[in-house]
């Protein structure tokens, strides 16, 4: 599968626990973007990597949310201490383009937070 | 910051019928806009994009049309077919080169294909 990858598909914690998410993108794209994707909305930007430097983080990024692309590969969220309000399908998309073009998005991680 | 609505919410035609989904936004810089379509629990696909320096592009039977000066874009599709229901997101971004480049998307049209 040449496609973004993310793991898990689904997860349940519980709240005030931490979670953390990965997302593989396509090999040669050099852009990878985080979106927050919740019941009956669109997608909701929340950062973004440019090679391995990360290069914006959204208002919707509380100090609980940080994100890593090491070696500019793969990248990973994490959320600390969640809440329930954080429920919502994580979504990864990756880009061929220097910027938002075509983006490519992954299947998502689902997290419900109990 | 950009702020991108869309109508309708939910859209039922019938198959064989032409189906189109407006959106406005508010960013007078927002030079690229793409539509994408979300299937019942799969990822969202990019369908057809349009940059701010055409009036229309076409793509079968998928059409967007941009009108700058109203700062409104449409998707049309003609000749529905069963496999066109989905929900449609539109989107707006300023492609800087060098700067967020955040899609600010819709909030989604459920568009429903009646046999």
């Amino acid at each position: 599968d040449t496609g973004v990858s993310q793991n898990p598909r689904h997860k349940i914690t519980k709240r005030g626990q931490n979670v953390t998410f990965r997302c593989d993108p396509i090999s040669e794209h050099n852009r990878l973007y985080w979106y927050r994707q919740t019941l009956g909305q669109g997608p909701e930007f929340l950062t973004y990597f440019q090679n391995e430097a990360q290069l914006e983080k959204s208002r919707l990024l509380s100090d609980r949310f940080s994100a890593e692309r090491p070696k500019g590969s793969f990248s990973t969220l994490e959320i600390q201490r969640t809440e329930q309000g954080d429920s919502a399908m994580y979504l990864c998309a990756s880009s061929p383009t220097g910027g938002v073009e075509k983006l490519f998005f992954g299947s998502g991680t689902q997290l419900s937070v109990l | 910051g950009e702020n991108v609505e869309q109508h309708p919410s939910t859209l039922s035609v019938q198959e064989g019928d032409s189906a189109v989904i407006k959106c406005t936004y508010s960013d007078s810089a927002s030079n690229y806009f793409p539509w994408y379509k979300q299937e019942l629990g799969k990822r969202p696909q990019l369908i057809i994009d349009i940059r701010s320096n055409v009036g229309e592009k076409k793509d079968q039977r998928i059409a967007v049309t941009l009108n700058k000066t109203a700062k409104h874009f449409s998707l049309h599709i003609t000749e529905t077919q069963p496999e066109d229901s989905a929900v449609y997101f539109c989107a707006a971004s300023h492609l800087s080169g060098g700067g967020a480049d955040g899609l600010t998307f819709g909030k989604g049209t459920h568009l429903i294909i009646q046999p």
